[in-house]
């Protein structure tokens, strides 16, 4: 499954920066989500968006941001990034809320 | 509160074969699936079930008992490239996906 992209691949920020990551799809699909990995730890769902022009809270989304203008960005913003979003994080999508999700390469942050 | 477990590390040779547990706990249930994630890498989905019993694709099957709350992985023939972490995520009754630790699976030659 191809058609997801993620940017930067990976990123060192200071604390108290603004950092926006990125995710694009190219297969329309209505169903996006990011999520945060840490080690020892499953998982966690940052923010989703069902369909363009929507947006969910998911386990952990605070000091997060995310926008759904269209079907294919859905940028993930850190207003003012603190230490402990050091991180990977991932994009996903889904055709819909209710299938499969497959998962972008990620983005590898470490805020200082 | 919701919760998954799934062991955190095993170990198995090259030729042989493993299962790999995953238990829950969660709000309703729709659907487990399974995913492998190789180091420095975004997971992959390997299998999906929501109705009990195996399902099989190739060297993997998953088993699922929704009454027990319990799944497992079933690797056959493990190859070196199995080595990975595997993923049990269980989708509760808003649909999102209850995530485990993982499990860092070890193949010795």
């Amino acid at each position: 499954i191809a058609g997801i992209t993620q940017a930067p691949t990976s990123q060192i920020l200071a604390a108290g920066r603004r950092m926006t990551l990125r995710c694009t799809q190219d297969m329309r699909h209505n169903a996006m989500y990011w999520y945060r990995q840490d080690l020892g730890l499953g998982l966690r769902l940052i923010h989703y968006s069902n369909t363009a022009g929507t947006t969910g809270k998911g386990e952990v989304p605070d000091g997060y941001s995310v926008s759904r203008a269209n079907t294919d960005d859905f940028p993930l913003t850190l207003a003012s990034a603190v230490h402990s979003q050091t991180s990977v994080y991932f994009c996903a999508w889904s055709v819909d809320g209710t299938d499969t999700q497959y998962f972008g390469p990620g983005t590898r942050l470490t805020v200082l | 509160g919701q919760n998954i477990d799934q062991p955190t590390e095993m170990t198995a040779t090259e030729g042989a074969i493993v299962q790999i547990n995953c238990t829950y706990q969660t709000s309703g249930f729709n659907g487990l699936f399974w995913y492998q994630q190789h180091a420095g890498e975004a997971p992959t989905f390997l299998s999906y079930n929501v109705l009990d019993g195996l399902e099989e694709k190739g060297r993997f099957s998953s088993f699922l008992s929704r009454s027990k709350g319990y799944s497992y992985l079933l690797l056959k023939e493990l190859q070196m490239k199995d080595s990975a972490s595997y993923l049990c995520a269980v989708r509760d009754q808003d649909y999102q996906l209850i995530w485990g630790a993982g499990t860092k699976l070890i193949i010795k030659p």
